[in-house]
Parts: structure tokens; sequence; C-alpha cells
């Protein structure tokens, strides 16, 4: 069972870069979520997804973006790289997030230096 | 915005102990998820409680929730190096956006 797949593990960016972290999940999930995560921060949402086509901010969508084609794919666009933007990002999933469980990826590690 | 506070930050137990770890929310639970995180993976989903007074148990690990207090807990019994990692709690708050988590408790477990 793969569940939800991230890619790619680790990334080092220079400041300015762009890239796209990939998600994607085989359970047929609609809703769709980004967090990252900072020392001592918890988990922050950044994007979420309630069905293609659809997506919406969540509490700190600054310097990112996020497309929803498919049931299947959410990836996270990182735009002109900025040292704050280095974190752990994990793409998460669920049937209905009120009343099951979101299963995770494993994250992305990704420094901008 | 809803806040959840976990309690305590870090804990280092000896292995065999019992631990608690405490997850209080500044507004009312409309549920509440355990996630263990271990270092460098991703979160694995424990338990899941939605009512008040709901207690539910897995292997030596117990969770109940306490709607009035608004406040879980999470009981290890017997701990193991096998428990060791980052215990998180998350609220569903009723809407599409996903879950408002904890800072989470980072728990060692000494031999």
């Amino acid at each position: 069972n793969a569940g939800v797949t991230q890619t790619p593990k680790f990334r080092i960016l220079k400041i300015g870069q762009s890239m796209t972290l990939q998600c994607t999940q085989d359970m047929n999930h609609n809703y769709m979520y980004w967090y990252r995560q900072d020392p001592g921060m918890g988990l922050k949402l950044i994007y979420y997804s309630v069905g293609a086509g659809i997506t919406d901010k969540g509490e700190v969508p600054n310097g990112y973006n996020v497309s929803r084609s498919t049931t299947e794919d959410f990836p996270l666009r990182l735009e002109l790289a900025a040292p704050s933007q280095t974190s752990v990002y994990f793409c998460a999933s669920s049937y209905r997030p009120e009343s099951s469980p979101l299963h995770f990826g494993n994250g992305t590690r990704l420094t901008v230096t | 915005s809803q806040e959840l506070e976990q309690s305590p930050q870090s804990l280092i137990v000896q292995e065999g102990k019992n631990l608690t770890i405490n997850c209080t929310s500044s507004k009312t639970l409309y549920g509440l998820y355990w996630y263990k995180q271990k270092y460098g993976e991703g979160l694995i989903f424990l338990m899941m409680l939605q009512k008040g007074g709901e207690e539910k148990s897995h292997e030596k690990i117990t969770a109940k929730l306490d709607e009035k207090k608004q406040q879980s807990s999470l009981h290890i019994t017997a701990s193991q190096p096998s428990h060791a990692g980052i215990y998180l709690c998350g609220n569903p708050g009723g809407g599409a956006d996903g879950l408002t988590f904890g800072k989470g408790t980072h728990l060692i477990i000494q031999p």
C-alpha cells in the first residue's frame, strides 16, 4: 500500500530558485493538505484542497502556490525561494477530516541557502 | 483561532515506567486525533476520539477525551524504547481545513 508519496525527500535550494514538491495519493481521497513543520512550532497549514480543481489558503500560504488537476496529485510550488522557507514539508490526505484521520507522507526536507 | 497546548514539551522516562501527555484546547473540542512521529519521518496515526468521555486503547497506549475540560490525555503503560518519538495532538475543528496541531511532546525512553 503506497498511501501518500512525497518527492523529493531532501532538497537544497539557493535563494531565488524555484521548485515543485510532488505529492500523490492512491486512496481516492478528496481532501489533501500541505503542512510545514518547523522546530518547536508544530505543523502549520499552507494550502488545502477539497477536490480536483478546488484549492484554498491555509494559515501560512505566502510564497507558495498549489494546483489540483487530478484527485491523486497535489503539487506545492515554491517561487523565489527564501531562507524562511527552510522547513520540513508534509503532504496529507483524508476521506473526511472531521471523522477520519489524515494520512501523511514521509516529508520533504528543504533547505534554502 | 483555536490553539492546542501540549504538556510537557519534552519528557525523559526510564524504560518500564508509565507516563502521561496532555493536550489542552483553547476552544471546544469537536474531536481529537493523536499522532506519533519518529525523528525524520512522517506522522503515524494512533487514535481518534470523537465524543466527550471517550477512551480508546491500543497495545500499551490509552487516550481519553474530557470535553468539559477541553482536554485530552495520552497515557503509556510500561514504556519501551519503541515508544520514543514526538507525540502530536490535532483537532479537526469541524471544517475542511484539516487539523490544528499542538507543538508536540518529545518523548525519550532511557534504558
